[in-house]
């Protein structure tokens, strides 16, 4: 099956600062999607992106998805930002995702 | 329009119990999707329904069944709960072929 990777696993940041988070997949996909996942847990949708670049606000996504990456911007960070990143990918076939392990994100004041 | 609806948010239960979570996907969806997210993993697939079968399946046990109801709605059943099976479950809507998935806010399960 797919395998993703997302880098880095933790991210410390002062309000303010900007960040860059990866995602990594192992073959080809034809989308892939960015969630935010906030402390009760739900998963709210960020980019549904397959290729290109999209962008919400202060948050913006890239995928390249000949070289099987993709990458999320974070601008001018603030705490309510703080939360754990999942990118995940579908299999071909169907709807079914496959998740990366995160990248968990603490924005201080 | 409502979103993913999941009940019950929380749950406690006894080891060897059976438990039932349910799901009402968003408004227009026909496809719902269950996960099981360990602490501090990512969501990992149960497995999936559409037009009341069960089309996909990831790598769990038999323990864990579902059904799909003729309005889309959906309920995940896990029998004899292991304490390994306290986890967040999350329940996906979309549209069959459609990839975009969006989430309820989960079910935490606990097993004593």
């Amino acid at each position: 099956g797919i395998q993703v990777e997302q880098s880095p696993p933790d991210l410390i940041l002062q309000e303010g600062a900007n960040s860059t988070l990866r995602c990594n997949f192992s073959d080809s996909v034809n989308n892939l999607q960015w969630f935010h996942q906030n402390p009760w847990g739900q998963l709210i949708n960020l980019f549904y992106i397959p290729s290109g670049t999209k962008q919400n606000g202060r948050l913006s996504a890239t995928t390249v998805a000949t070289e099987r990456y993709s990458l999320l911007y974070i601008s001018s960070s603030q705490t309510t930002d703080s939360g754990v990143y999942f990118c995940a990918v579908p299999k071909a076939a169907g709807n079914k995702l496959t998740f990366g392990g995160g990248t968990r994100v603490l924005v201080k004041p | 329009d409502a979103g993913v609806t999941q009940s019950p948010t929380h749950l406690i239960k006894t080891r060897g119990q059976q438990v039932t979570l349910r799901c009402s996907p968003k408004s227009g969806h026909d496809t719902v999707s269950w996960y099981q997210q360990a602490l501090g993993q990512g969501p990992q697939f149960i497995f999936q329904y559409y037009e009341e079968e069960e089309r996909q399946r990831g790598n769990f046990p038999d323990r864990f069944s579902g059904h799909q109801f003729p309005n889309y709605s959906s309920e995940l059943n896990v029998n004899a709960l292991l304490l390994g099976d306290s986890a967040l479950y999350l329940c996906a809507s979309s549209l069959y072929r459609n990839t975009e998935a969006f989430f309820g806010q989960g079910t935490r399960l606990t097993v004593v």
